[in-house]
């Protein structure tokens, strides 16, 4: 079975500064990742995907991702926070069977303090 | 498009009574989820559908929840009684699915804006 595994319920940065929001995976298969950001009261927006393609992956916001297979990770960095990113961040996996199942990650809610 | 549109946007019920969640997927879309997310469990994948018909109920919890999906642009997920412990939000999601491995494409899901749920 996937899972994903988010090191840390909160990280907290200054305006500014690097942001780096970690994700492990387990799959016994080539795995599909993603990030999705979550605003209050809001649904979930993707923010970036790997595909088996480029495993440094830019998304929307300055977000980058890099797929690491021998470290099973894909974390989630921007070189300066913004307030604008104070949201929750969820790291999922799906495979490659075409059902496009994702399984989340548990979040990680970024605080961007002035 | 509009997106996933989900409805009602906030719901209040008792205990014991039935309540019923509605979704509306992105046109041409053949994949159709209904996640719950809550505090305590985070986001769980309760169901998911593949034209029209359901894959995989494992995230079910329990018999009181039912969902369907009768066309291609319209699911509903019932809860029937419904329990303060269902408490939650609930996300519709819906997602293309265009061929296989590296031609694959668009293969993320795109989700509504959720349902809060309170069961008092």
């Amino acid at each position: 079975a996937q899972s994903v595994t988010q090191l840390g319920s909160h990280v907290s940065v200054s305006e500014g500064a690097l942001v780096l929001l970690r994700c492990n995976y387990s799959s016994s298969v080539p795995p599909y990742l993603f990030w999705y950001v979550q605003y209050p009261n809001q649904g979930l927006q993707l923010l970036l995907k790997y595909t088996s393609a480029a495993t440094l992956v830019k998304g929307i916001n300055g977000f980058e991702a890099e797929f690491k297979k021998s470290e099973t990770s894909f974390h989630l960095t921007k070189p300066s926070a913004h307030m604008s990113d104070a949201a929750e961040y969820f790291c999922a996996v799906s495979d490659l069977t075409g059902f496009q199942k994702l399984v989340f990650g548990t979040g990680t809610r970024l605080l961007v303090s002035p | 498009d509009a997106g996933v549109i989900q409805s009602p946007r906030h719901e209040v019920t008792e205990m014991g009574q039935e309540v019923t969640l509605r979704c509306k997927p992105i046109s041409g879309h053949d994949y159709l989820f209904w996640y719950r997310q809550t505090m305590m469990r985070g986001l769980e994948l309760l169901i998911y559908f593949n034209n029209n018909v359901p894959i995989d109920d494992s995230g079910m919890p329990e018999d009181r929840f039912s969902a369907k999906m009768p066309n291609a642009s319209f699911s509903t997920l019932k809860i029937q009684p419904s329990e303060p412990r269902d408490s939650a939000v609930y996300f519709c999601a819906s997602s293309p699915y265009r061929g296989r491995g590296i031609l694959q494409k668009n293969t993320e899901a795109f989700f509504g804006q959720g349902t809060r749920l309170t069961v008092v």
